[in-house]
């Protein structure tokens, strides 16, 4: 069974660019859901995909985009890049969309802004 | 929204004593509440969870326990050992927003042999 992946494992940016980050699903998941992770708090929850259409989303704002793919792979996208944008952002899958699915994640994109 | 709060913030013990970390949850429609350790450096890792109509569950050296009249969950860890060193977050879910998990802060755990 393959576990959630995703790339690139670092990325550095400056303020202003755009990033577009990946994640892989882990096999038979149909549900991903992207977190932000600030040094030394907890994530928090930015959207969720299922079905290839945005299942829920948290407080960001709408330059934080995403896509989900037929084979439930998923892309987040950031524009306009802030210094606060900076973080570890996780990507994380289930087996279903529902509340009591467990969300398994993978290792994570370190975003460093300059 | 759903808010958690978890405490202690760090903790430390001797190898074999036990951990007990605390976590309260505001949204009496939350249902979902995992636990995961996340190493340094490494991605968050589900090591229990328990849902809201149960009220407590093992697996080995760990359980958990749900108060849903007073609106808290506690993870507890018998017989420490080093490599349970790590951070670890509760989490909440109401089911709304798709399966949105609120997290805790964090604790820092730290066993010392």
């Amino acid at each position: 069974e393959t576990g959630v992946t995703q790339s690139p494992t670092h990325l550095i940016k400056t303020r202003g660019q755009q990033v577009t980050l990946r994640c892989s699903s882990q096999s038979g998941h149909n549900t991903v859901s992207w977190y932000q992770q600030a040094l030394g708090q907890g994530p928090q929850f930015i959207f969720q995909y299922y079905r290839e259409e945005e299942n829920g989303r948290g407080n960001f704002p709408p330059r934080f985009s995403g896509l989900q793919f037929p084979n439930y792979s998923s892309e987040l996208n950031v524009n306009a890049l802030e210094l606060d944008d900076s973080a570890l952002y996780l990507c994380a899958s289930s087996l279903d969309q529902g509340a009591l699915q467990p969300q398994h994640f993978g290792d994570g994109t370190r975003l460093s802004i300059l | 929204g759903e808010n958690v709060e978890q405490h202690p913030s760090t903790l430390s013990v001797q190898e074999g004593d036990s951990a007990v970390i605390k976590c309260t949850y505001s949204d009496s429609a939350s249902n979902y509440f995992p636990w995961y350790k996340q190493e340094l450096g490494k991605r968050p890792q589900l090591i229990i969870d328990i849902r809201s109509n149960v009220g407590e569950k093992k697996d080995q050296r760990i359980a958990v326990t749900l108060n849903k009249t007073a609106k808290h969950f506690s993870l507890h860890i018998t017989e420490t050992q080093p490599e349970d060193s790590a951070v670890y977050f509760c989490a909440a879910s109401t089911g709304a927003a798709g399966n949105k998990l609120t997290f805790g802060g964090g604790t820092r755990v730290l066993v010392k042999p």
